[in-house]
């Protein structure tokens, strides 16, 4: 599966957007882009997966460059809950295992 | 509709003792997995079931048995824990569709004295 790069951590005002980015520029035409979310003390969180279109759902938006090098996860109106670890993986969506290989992720801090 | 359930929700062992999480899931998903996660570590897959009755070892199976004998739940047993067992315990299940999604319980909190 190809490696991501993700900001250590960021800041979001309440109400804001917020823009996560991430970098998969090993990402191979058959990966797909998923991003999942961890809140303090509680299990991970899907949010949205992609494989070259813009993806929306009832969370997030998911824009990913044409040439699927990187991708950005959006929250259109963070609020505090929102405040977590985001995670950006890149995988072929059925391997041995379905394996989610979680790397550092995004501190996101959601503040008043 | 619970989701994904685990018990228990915290758990100390001394070095030795044996113990069994489990796992419910009440989305009739064919797939389940076992992680863990260590302080400030990403998850790490230790053992995962493709449907009843069938399990096979992830990344970190060592020290850990699984069992699958009904599809709704999954099972993980510890048969003589280790001080390095400490950790946080997810569970997850998936449909096992093509483009699948994993959803996670709620956790594990398990320390070996």
């Amino acid at each position: 599966d190809a490696k991501t790069t993700q900001p250590t951590s960021m800041d979001c005002a309440e109400g804001r957007a917020a823009n996560l980015p991430c970098n998969h520029s090993t990402i191979s035409g058959n990966e797909y882009v998923y991003w999942y979310r961890q809140i303090h003390s509680q299990g991970p969180q899907y949010i949205i997966h992609g494989l070259k279109n813009n993806e929306t759902n009832e969370m997030a938006s998911l824009i990913i460059t044409e040439d699927r090098k990187s991708s950005t996860l959006i929250l259109p109106h963070a609020t505090l809950r929102d405040t977590a670890v985001y995670y950006c993986i890149v995988r072929v969506f059925f391997n041995a295992g379905n394996m989610l290989t979680f790397g550092g992720g995004t501190r996101l801090m959601v503040k008043p | 509709n619970a989701g994904v359930t685990q018990t228990p929700k915290f758990r100390v062992l001394k070095t030795g003792q044996s113990m069994t999480l489990l796992c419910a899931q009440d989305m009739n998903h064919e797939y389940m997995y076992w992680y863990r996660q260590d302080p400030g570590m990403g998850l790490r897959l230790i053992h995962y079931s493709v449907g009843e009755g069938t399990t096979a070892k992830g990344e970190v199976p060592d020290g850990y048995n699984v069992s699958r004998l009904k599809k709704q739940n999954f099972l993980l047993g510890l048969e003589s824990a280790a001080p390095s067992q400490t950790s946080v315990y997810f569970c997850a299940s998936s449909p096992g569709t093509r483009e699948e999604t994993q959803y996670f319980g709620p956790g594990t909190r398990l320390l070996v004295l």
